[in-house]
């Protein structure tokens, strides 16, 4: 069965506000990887985290790792345009395919 | 630019067709995977290879074929494909098979079964 669990399956947001997606684990991860998927386009590596309660950012987005090692959060603040796609989690797995449902999220102007 | 190369980016084939996808990459990479993306269901990882050598093979139909004669090009090769087969067909690859490597896709393969 799928390793990880992502909520919600979908967000529609207008500019400006934030955004969040989750990713649970019933297991203890490794690490975890966030890939964002443009549309029409190919999912993108964006970050991994390792440590227990890992805090990474990258200009508006914050991924975080749970101190349990459990979850993970991506959080954009302020959201644009060019946010729009679908944003997955992936678990580490020995050529598993252990990422998430994804989230897809819409960006309204 | 990826470096994982794919070709065709699109396909429209018939049931009783039998046609190929490719996958080339130029990272050095020794891991390389197919996966499918259906509208209706995430990433499935379909096969593995691992320095030429199949390590995984999810229960994917046998009219799915997959090929590594070396480990730069991987092939998917298809026959008898049924309307539900028609999806985004993803290539990637690492450096090795490790539980910490990203996954380098390629831009994929949409076929269209009629």
């Amino acid at each position: 069965g799928q390793q990880v669990m992502q909520i919600p399956q979908y967000q529609h947001v207008q500019e400006g506000e934030d955004f969040t997606t989750y990713c649970n684990s019933s297991t203890t991860l490794s690490n975890i990887q966030w890939y964002k998927q443009r549309p029409g386009g190919h999912p993108v590596f964006l970050i991994q985290l390792v440590k227990s309660g890992e805090v990474k950012k990258q200009k508006r987005l914050t991924f975080q790792f749970g101190e349990a090692k459990k979850n993970s959060s991506l959080h954009i603040t302020a959201t644009q345009t060019t946010d729009v796609g679908t944003y997955f989690c992936k678990a580490p797995g020995a050529g598993k395919s252990t990422f998430g449902d994804g989230t897809t999220l819409t960006v309204k102007p | 630019e990826t470096g994982v190369t794919q070709t065709p980016r699109h396909l429209v084939m018939g049931m009783t067709n039998k046609k190929s996808l490719k996958c080339e990459q130029h990272l050095g990479h020794n891991a390389m995977y197919w996966y499918k993306q259906s509208a209706k269901k995430p990433l499935e990882l379909m096969f593995v290879y691992n320095f030429k050598e199949q390590t995984e093979n999810n229960s994917v139909p046998s009219r799915f074929s997959p090929e590594c004669p070396n480990s730069s090009h991987l092939f998917l090769h298809l026959h008898t494909l049924q309307p539900e087969d028609s999806a985004l067909y993803l290539c990637a690859s690492t450096p090795s098979i490790g539980s910490n490597q990203p996954q380098h896709f390629g831009d994929g393969t949409r076929l269209s079964i009629l």
